[in-house]
């Protein structure tokens, strides 16, 4: 099956600090990625769309200033919570869809959990 | 109202059981229902994935889609220990790869 990686798995950092998720898809080329964010005994919240080569796409509520995505190619797109308080700590994914006829299925990353201080 | 509705009260079982789990949802446009298994601390993983109405079974595993309701259940038969996981439904509207979740279910089967 396809693989998602996220990179780093965990990360605590000060309150104030910018940090920085990867998400790659290993073994296939992903035109779209979405990230998520997840809180305890919580669903997932879909924040924004990522494509290839384009803006990304918010949810509503979403600060696009404070979480800034770059989806600079096929295989990588980047998360940048940018000076983070401790109400942004929280378990964030990733997932790709493969391009072409047959990209119905998201691949989810194993998750970033992010602890602000 | 929310888009998809999932009481994520925490189930056990004994080994064995049958696990029931649902969900029910407003949209009725939606025509993809999946489910996704999630261990702790880990990404979801796609356990089911149906379009319409009707039933899929895959093992022990079963999903059902009755749209004329807007509700989705899954069963798990013969449930094993390595099934204690949260079980979260997902759904979407064709064309549109925007997934809709529910809360997720933990499911603990007791050996």
């Amino acid at each position: 099956g396809a693989v998602v990686s996220q990179h780093p798995s965990r990360v605590i950092c000060k309150s104030g600090t910018s940090v920085k998720i990867e998400c790659r898809s290993l073994d296939f080329q992903a035109t779209t990625m979405f990230w998520y964010r997840q809180f305890p005994k919580q669903s997932l919240m879909l924040m924004a769309t990522s494509n290839e080569g384009s803006k990304a796409t918010y949810e509503q509520g979403v600060e696009k200033d404070k979480f800034l995505i770059n989806h600079a190619s096929l295989t990588l797109s980047t998360l940048t919570v940018t000076s983070a308080h401790p109400e942004d700590s929280s378990f964030y994914i990733c997932s790709a869809l493969p391009g072409g006829p047959s990209g119905n299925e998201q691949f989810f990353g194993p998750g970033t959990r992010l602890t602000v201080l | 109202q929310k888009e998809v509705e999932q009481d994520p009260g925490p189930l056990s079982v004994p080994e064995g059981a049958i696990v029931s789990l649902n969900c029910t949802y407003s949209n009725s446009a939606f025509q993809y229902f999946m489910w996704y298994r999630q261990y702790s601390r880990k990404g979801p993983e796609l356990l089911m994935y149906t379009y319409s109405s009707g039933n899929k079974e895959d093992g022990r595993f079963t999903a059902q889609v009755d749209k004329s309701s807007k509700y989705i259940s899954l069963f798990i038969r013969d449930s094993q220990p390595s099934d204690s996981a949260t079980y979260l439904c997902a759904m979407k509207v064709g064309g549109n790869n925007r997934l809709a979740f529910g809360k997720g279910n933990q499911v603990v089967v007791i050996p």
